[in-house]
């Protein structure tokens, strides 16, 4: 069953921040963050593990509430770079991710 | 490291024919997966692999489509017949360990498929 991902879209001027919410019915052993430009593959940026821990990346970072079955992404101090549709993908123990809808990101200058 | 390689880039395929995808993972992963993104239903997983052995095919539409992985360093996707339906770009995925509960998925760049 796919994770539930809030917002749909979301539009930045450069140096503000965000928060992508990503959230399953199922419990959840692991979560994956990963990243989508135009016409291009997903790019992995973190994973989550059972244990509530936060993740670092740059200035993108996660948390993970494995009793609340969700996980944010904070994108702080957005860059142009940070453009592109964001991606959870949720392991419920079953060794396979299903993905959310996505979230797109979009920075102006 | 090349990443994960899949070819072709681009199949534009008439209705009814058969289509063959084709992925190269990174080397020493063992498991692989095929996935399929539309704008209506996003990334799903179609089938997952681990060892060179279909672990889980539940995700696989039709019996038109059949997935198979001779070796570690080489899987492949086919659809036959063909359907329009089934135009979508297909990501071929691998990543070290059994699934994907503690290691990234290395994503190919896809192939395209347009069926007309």
């Amino acid at each position: 069953q796919q994770p539930v991902q809030s917002p749909q879209a979301v539009i930045l001027r450069e140096g503000e921040d965000a928060v992508i919410n990503c959230s399953s019915s199922k419990a959840l052993y692991s979560v994956h963050w990963y990243r989508q430009k135009h016409g291009e593959a997903p790019v992995f940026l973190m994973i989550l593990l059972k244990g509530g821990e936060q993740k670092g990346h740059d200035k993108i970072s996660a948390s993970f509430n494995e009793k609340k079955q969700q996980s944010s992404l904070y994108l702080t101090a957005s860059q142009l770079s940070y453009s592109g549709t964001y991606f959870c993908g949720t392991d419920s123990n079953d060794y396979k991710l299903s993905f959310g809808a996505g979230t797109t990101v979009t920075v102006r200058a | 490291d090349a990443g994960v390689i899949q070819s072709p880039r681009h199949e534009v395929t008439e209705m009814g024919q058969e289509v063959t995808l084709r992925c190269k993972p990174i080397s020493g992963h063992n498991s692989l997966f095929w996935y399929r993104q539309t704008m209506m239903r996003g990334l799903e997983l179609l089938i997952y692999f681990n060892n060179n052995v279909p672990i889980d095919d539940s995700g696989m539409p039709e019996d038109r489509f059949s997935a198979k992985m001779p070796n570690a360093s080489f899987s492949t996707l086919k659809i036959q017949p063909s359907e329009p339906r089934d135009s979508a770009v297909y990501f071929c995925a691998s990543s070290y360990g059994t699934g994907s509960y503690n290691s990234p998925l290395h994503f190919g760049n896809g192939t395209r498929l347009t069926v007309t």
